[in-house]
């Protein structure tokens, strides 16, 4: 079975707070995908990385960053968390059929 | 037009009941169909894929219907732990990158 861990389930932090949320999965999966997820907006992407260092913007960039050094790991950085920022994050890894598996997420609360 | 909508909900539907659920997808290139299950407070969960022939899983049947651009899951014999929110997700090719693009689900409440 695939496995995608991440690093919180919960994390409550301050306004202009640097943030890392650290997603691994354990199946040599290329694509990796991050998302949050807001009540009636659904899942909506961040970033995601189809290889080692590299990455492409998804939807909703902005105020977020992401870094991929090593294939199993791909991380989520917010510069300065926001209130606006406070959401629910997914990370999810591609398989071979284009479904994606998710990580069990992490409940951001930003204050 | 939302590239994926579906009906919201929620369905509340007895035990033992049939229950059908629609995703229409508005990109006609789209290739990879998938229905995912969400339950409270926790990550999406892959329920099935939907091939162009239709397929089924014990009480679950996917279909596609290309030709009006929707797909749809079909429950029989619905269960209380049936109880969940149902994704659909739509990707545009079968190789590569691409966007996916996630319906924000259908809440189904099975009542004893």
């Amino acid at each position: 079975d695939v496995k995608v861990t991440q690093s919180s389930r919960y994390l409550v932090k301050r306004t202009g707070e640097k943030v890392f949320l650290e997603c691994v999965q354990d199946m040599d999966h290329e694509n990796m995908f991050w998302y949050r997820q807001d009540p009636g907006l659904g899942l909506r992407l961040i970033y995601f990385s189809y290889d080692v260092k590299m990455k492409e913007k998804g939807d909703i960039p902005e105020g977020y960053s992401v870094s991929r050094e090593k294939k199993e790991r791909f991380s989520l950085i917010l510069e300065s968390a926001s209130t606006n920022q406070t959401s629910m994050y997914l990370c999810a890894s591609r398989g071979e059929e284009n479904e994606q598996f998710f990580g069990p997420g992490t409940r951001l609360t930003v204050l | 037009r939302k590239e994926v909508e579906q009906d919201p909900g929620p369905f509340n539907v007895p035990e033992g009941a049939t229950v059908a659920f629609n995703c229409t997808y508005s990109n006609s290139a789209s290739q990879s169909f998938f229905w995912y299950r969400q339950d409270c407070r926790k990550e999406p969960k892959l329920l099935m894929s939907v091939y162009s022939s239709g397929n089924e899983d014990g009480r679950f049947t996917a279909q596609l219907n290309r030709a009006s651009q929707y797909i749809s899951l079909l429950i029989r014999d619905s269960k209380l732990s049936d109880s969940a929110t149902y994704l659909c997700v739509v990707t545009p090719y079968s190789g590569g990158y691409q966007k996916v693009t996630f319906g924000t689900g259908t809440k189904l409440q099975v009542i004893p």
